[in-house]
């Protein structure tokens, strides 16, 4: 079935730093791809997505290409700041008669040190 | 723009009570989901409904738990009886149908069985 793996952390970075989160999936057909971020004690927010092969999703200084050759979505952002501490989660969804549920990675904490 | 609507934000309640938690989903949104998250497992699909019809609800955990959805604007989560591991934040969502629209979720349902 349908899966997501992320790196595990949690990371811990220091303002400024150049930040790498590591996604890969496996899916039959051509999913749809995204990172959720999670604030302390809040939802689930829409960070970023690619919906196709070579798509380049961004927002808020961060970004993540949809590789189909190697099944990656790795997000990275090139100076993180403190407020950017939360869980990040990349995600899939499948349609066109496939699983249309997002399944989720198990999430990456990040913390962001002055 | 409403988002999508829980309530109750927080609950607390005694093992074998009731628990109903609602949700109103996004106007004009076809799909609607309900996810649980915690610590130990992450964020898990618990069912899903498109059009008002439930189309997955293989995550639900046992007969305890049911959903509802009456119409095309609320939902409902029922436990009974409510037992401590049960114990989670529960998130709605709804998207549009296709699958690269973005699923959106609301602040989630903190609950606490004591």
């Amino acid at each position: 079935g349908d899966s997501v793996t992320q790196m595990e952390g949690p990371v811990t970075l220091s303002e400024e730093a150049f930040l790498t989160i590591n996604c890969t999936y496996t899916a039959t057909g051509y999913p749809s791809l995204f990172w959720y971020v999670q604030y302390p004690g809040e939802g689930l927010q829409l960070l970023l997505k690619a919906t196709k092969a070579d798509d380049k999703g961004s927002n808020k200084g961060f970004e993540a290409t949809y590789r189909k050759e190697t099944t990656s979505f790795h997000l990275e952002k090139g100076s993180v700041q403190v407020s950017d501490s939360a869980v990040y989660f990349c995600a899939l969804r499948r349609g066109q008669g496939g699983s249309e549920k997002l399944v989720f990675g198990k999430g990456t904490k990040l913390t962001v040190n002055p | 723009d409403a988002g999508v609507i829980q309530s109750p934000r927080h609950e607390v309640t005694e093992m074998g009570q009731e628990v109903t938690l609602r949700c109103k989903p996004i106007s004009g949104h076809n799909s609607l989901f309900w996810y649980r998250q915690t610590m130990m497992r992450g964020l898990e699909l618990l069912i899903y409904f498109n059009n008002n019809v439930p189309i997955d609800d293989s995550g639900m955990p046992e007969d305890r738990f049911s959903a509802k959805m009456p119409n095309a604007s609320f939902s409902t989560l029922k436990i009974q009886p409510s037992e401590p591991r049960d114990s989670a934040v529960y998130f709605c969502a709804s998207s549009p149908e296709y699958s690269g629209n973005t699923i959106y979720f609301g602040e989630g349902s903190w609950l606490t069985v004591v």
